[in-house]
């Protein structure tokens, strides 16, 4: 089983700030790494595919980065609506594996 | 709108069984593979299972091999998780996630999932 490591579990930030989220895979799976965005009481949001590619609509303040075993989510210029639990995805080996998650606080 | 809604959580005994539903729509269900994801309290979220779109093949988690079973129906654009001989541990958020192909994927759709407490 591919063991995915997400890190920080919480963290918060002040508007306007950058944060990085980091998700470390513990074998290689190339770019198969998605992100998602929750918020409590709503369906989780698809923000990242691929690693690095956007999800249309998903506003550019969102990047991904990564490759084979290291991924960083980062929030440039941060909103009070970025508010939210993050997490990431490997679906490159079955069975699939989740990390931990982030939540992600807005003061 | 493509939407996922599930149904069918509950309270239930140890040794007990459940199936859950997953109504989709907005999007043409037959041709994507779907997924099964839990999650426990103060726990990331844990794959569960997984089918093709046409149905044909699937894929579960260890612990729930020969107790759940994943099925759809293309005609009514529905995904279902039989549950049987649940154990405590099996309590969570059940979700319904939609793949972005018609094979093994990612996912690009949630519900907002279904609470499935197993206790006595």
């Amino acid at each position: 089983e591919t063991t995915v490591t997400q890190s920080p579990a919480f963290m918060s930030a002040t508007p306007g700030d950058t944060v990085s989220i980091s998700c470390k895979a513990s074998q290689d799976i190339d770019d198969d790494m998605n992100w998602y965005q929750q918020k409590p009481g709503e369906a989780a949001i698809f923000i990242i595919q691929e690693a690095t590619t956007l999800v249309p609509g998903i506003p550019p303040r969102f990047s991904g980065s990564g490759y084979g075993t290291d991924f960083t989510l980062t929030i440039n210029n941060i909103e009070s609506d970025d508010a939210a639990y993050y997490f990431c995805l490997q679906h490159d080996i079955l069975p699939y594996t989740f990390g931990q998650g982030t939540k992600l606080e807005i003061k | 709108e493509k939407r996922l809604v599930e149904s069918g959580g509950d309270l239930v005994q140890p040794g007990g069984s459940l199936r859950l539903s997953c109504a989709a729509s907005g999007f043409s269900f037959s041709y994507y593979a779907m997924n099964w994801v839990r999650q426990a309290p103060g726990k990331g979220r844990e794959w569960v299972s997984s089918i093709i779109a046409s149905g044909s093949s699937t894929h579960y988690l260890d612990s729930v091999k020969g107790r759940f079973t994943i099925s759809r129906d293309n005609s009514q654009n529905t995904l279902y998780l039989q549950m049987t001989n649940l154990r405590v541990e099996d309590s969570a958020i059940y979700y319904c996630a939609k793949g972005d192909s018609d094979f093994w994927s990612g996912f690009d759709l949630w519900g907002r999932g279904t609470q499935v407490v197993v206790s006595s």
